[in-house]
């Protein structure tokens, strides 16, 4: 059983384009977040959701809109695309804000062109 | 502001022998967890070890295990008897109370047969 999934796994598409990136925890957790991986493999939190709720949005681009329909769910929603978006994306839940560890998901390769 | 630093871009160890990743990190606070991720080239993120702050004892998993100085804000990753499935992308990771999280740039880790 899976317990953070993420779709696509693979996403190439034109600048400009709009794109969504799915994530889906059966972890009963209450915190999820989104991450970007870049080139250089940085990893840096995009958006903390807590029950729902924003907690961290770490000055991303406001192309940028993650959707949480319910706390197992934490959608990403990026407008038109550009170059500089092309990186790995994850997606990582945790029991609690604050507390223990990460869970996270196997990442989106997202490749603009 | 709290800042990780892994001063290893890359390291090699042969295999069966012992390796020690470092990484520090910088903080006004006292109550924090310090982690250590595995990132092997399929992506996918796996928790190797946690350390609460405030514990003392260093935190053992198997062949990992931490040293971890409070005071000198140290948190290095010893790995014994290496092996192959060892190699990796290894990131160390601060979060707080707060949920804010933070990832070192990575170490990359080749085993040498």
């Amino acid at each position: 059983d899976t317990a953070v999934s993420q779709t696509p796994k693979y996403l190439v598409t034109q600048m400009g384009n709009d794109k969504s990136i799915k994530c889906e925890q059966n972890l009963g957790h209450d915190t999820m977040y989104w991450y970007k991986q870049d080139s250089k493999k940085f990893l840096k939190i995009m958006f903390s959701y807590n029950n729902k709720e924003l907690i961290i949005n770490e000055t991303v681009p406001n192309r940028f809109s993650p959707k949480s329909p319910d706390k197992a769910h934490l959608n990403l929603h990026i407008n038109s695309l550009e170059l500089g978006d092309s990186a790995v994306y994850f997606c990582a839940s945790s029991p609690l804000a604050g507390v223990y560890e990460q869970y996270f998901g196997p990442g989106t390769r997202l490749t603009v062109t | 502001a709290q800042t990780v630093t892994q001063s290893q871009p890359e390291m090699s160890v042969q295999e069966a022998e012992t390796v020690t990743l470092s990484c520090t990190y910088d903080t006004s606070e006292s109550d924090y967890y310090l982690f250590w991720y595995k990132q092997p080239p399929s992506r996918q993120m796996i928790l190797v070890i946690r350390q609460e702050a405030y514990k003392q004892q260093n935190a053992t998993e198997n062949r990992f295990s931490v040293n971890f100085q409070k005071a000198a804000k140290s948190f290095s990753l010893k790995i014994s008897d290496s092996q192959l499935g060892d190699a990796a992308m290894y990131f160390c990771a601060y979060r707080n109370r707060d949920d804010k999280i933070i990832f070192g740039k990575g170490t990359r880790l080749h085993i040498l047969p």
